[in-house]
């Protein structure tokens, strides 16, 4: 089960900025390290921020992360055609001892 | 280029069992932690189970906790997946991916369980 919540769909046309959240509770987002995913229509996730504000090498700076409290979220600025796709977020959960994914956001460039 | 390869994916009755496994190369397999995710059909991504890089630390989702058994040969660079018991609602695609941070993903297999 999913107990991390997240708006369903996010939108914005190309060169805007788009940002989607991620609430969680005490035992997740409040205690552990955020990672969020990016995954493309038929293809596996790729890790887009890991420690709640870190980006492997390679993924562009137009993504960004951040973590206030029992929530996190993820933005995307100059927002691109090829942005398009589901965005995950994810935590440890001290109190089910395993990961929690988020419900997952399909951003839409209009 | 850290490379995962799932295979073992197949049609499998409900009741039956299946054992997935995860091919690693590329990088020191044995200093990993790894897990198990899965992708039912237009649905999100379910964390399934995490193996630490000696096995000591294991743990599973409630969903498949008593069925499904992960392990690892550091020999092989391989990351396996025993399902049993298996039911309709485990149809999915199941990933492997690397550490806590989930750097890594592999390609997938699909699982699909029906009668």
């Amino acid at each position: 089960q999913s107990v991390l919540t997240q708006p369903p769909s996010a939108s914005g046309t190309p060169g805007q900025r788009v940002t989607i959240s991620c609430s969680g509770s005490t035992s997740n987002i409040g205690s552990n390290f955020v990672c969020w995913f990016q995954q493309l229509p038929g293809t596996a996730p790729k890790l887009l921020i890991y420690k709640n504000d870190q980006r492997p090498s390679g993924v562009p700076d137009r993504f960004s992360g951040s973590k206030s409290g029992s929530s996190a979220s993820l933005a995307i600025s100059g927002l691109r055609s090829e942005d398009e796709a589901d965005y995950y977020c994810a935590a440890w959960d001290d109190n089910l001892r395993g990961y929690v994914f988020g419900t997952g956001t399909k951003v839409t460039v209009l | 280029e850290v490379q995962l390869v799932e295979s073992g994916g197949v049609l499998v009755q409900p009741g039956g069992s299946l054992r997935l496994s995860c091919e690693a190369s590329e990088f020191t397999f044995s200093r990993h932690s790894m897990n198990w995710v899965r992708q039912a059909p237009g649905k999100g991504l379910e964390w399934v189970s995490y193996i630490g890089s000696n096995p000591s630390a294991i743990y599973y989702a409630d969903s498949v906790k008593g069925r499904f058994i992960i392990s690892r040969d550091n020999t092989k660079n391989s990351l396996y997946l025993q399902m049993n018991s298996l039911r309709v609602e485990d149809t999915a695609v199941y990933y492997c991916a690397r550490t806590g941070d989930f750097d890594f993903w592999g390609q997938g297999t699909l699982v699909t369980v029906s009668s």
